[in-house]
């Protein structure tokens, strides 16, 4: 089936720099993803969502990258702080036996070393 | 607004054994759905639910029923436990089905 995956598990990086988090989707046809950022022992969090005809979208601190050609997604954190350390997950809406579903990756857990 | 919120946070049971985990939510939300999460690995979707009286099967529903008497309380409940439902599961809920969901802090579930 489709499937939403990260190219790497885990990733450190220090206090104050940038840091990039990748997604690839298989789903050609999803036209909506999103990044959730998850601390420990608590749910989900929303952080940036961007639909598929979009290329870029920027928050606060953070910036969505999509390339629909590859299908990578990716999620950039600019000036990292201790509070960014949390498992980062990719998710798009896939249809799923007629319904649109929220599927989502395995994860990344980012560490920010002071 | 108290948001998302799930009870119990812990639970333990033995194999056979039934529950209900608890899912209320206060944002007046049609869309609710219960995902499992296994350690090292995404969210999967179990049961979700557009609105009251409407649920549907997600991609792991067998062992899980659900039901949608109100827009507020989504409750999932275990018919026979087995240790292969051991996971942390998570209530969220949003607008629509492609809206921002909101999670709940979860619920921590060992079957022995």
């Amino acid at each position: 089936g489709e499937s939403v995956g990260l190219h790497l598990p885990t990733l450190s990086v220090q206090e104050g720099d940038n840091s990039i988090i990748n997604c690839a989707y298989s789903n050609s046809a999803s036209d909506y993803f999103i990044w959730y950022k998850q601390e420990s022992g608590k749910g989900p969090q929303f952080i940036i969502d961007i639909r598929s005809n979009m290329d870029k979208r920027q928050g606060q601190r953070v910036t969505v990258l999509l390339n629909k050609t590859v299908k990578h997604l990716s999620l950039q954190i600019a000036a990292t702080q201790p509070g960014d350390s949390a498992v980062y997950f990719c998710a798009e809406i896939a249809r799923v036996q007629g319904a649109q579903k929220l599927v989502f990756g395995q994860g990344t857990r980012l560490t920010i070393n002071p | 607004n108290a948001g998302v919120t799930q009870t119990p946070k812990f639970q333990v049971l033995k194999t056979g054994q039934s529950m209900t985990l608890q899912c209320a939510q206060d944002m007046n939300h049609e869309y609710m759905s219960w995902y499992r999460q296994d350690p090292g690995m995404g969210l999967r979707l179990i049961h979700y639910s557009v609105g009251a009286g409407i649920t549907d099967q997600g991609e792991v529903p067998n062992g899980y029923n659900v039901s949608r008497s109100t827009t507020e309380d989504f409750p999932l409940r275990l018919l026979s436990a087995a240790p292969s439902q051991t996971s942390v599961y998570f209530c969220a809920s949003s607008y629509g089905d492609q809206g921002e969901q909101f999670f709940g802090p979860g619920t921590r579930l060992t079957v022995l």
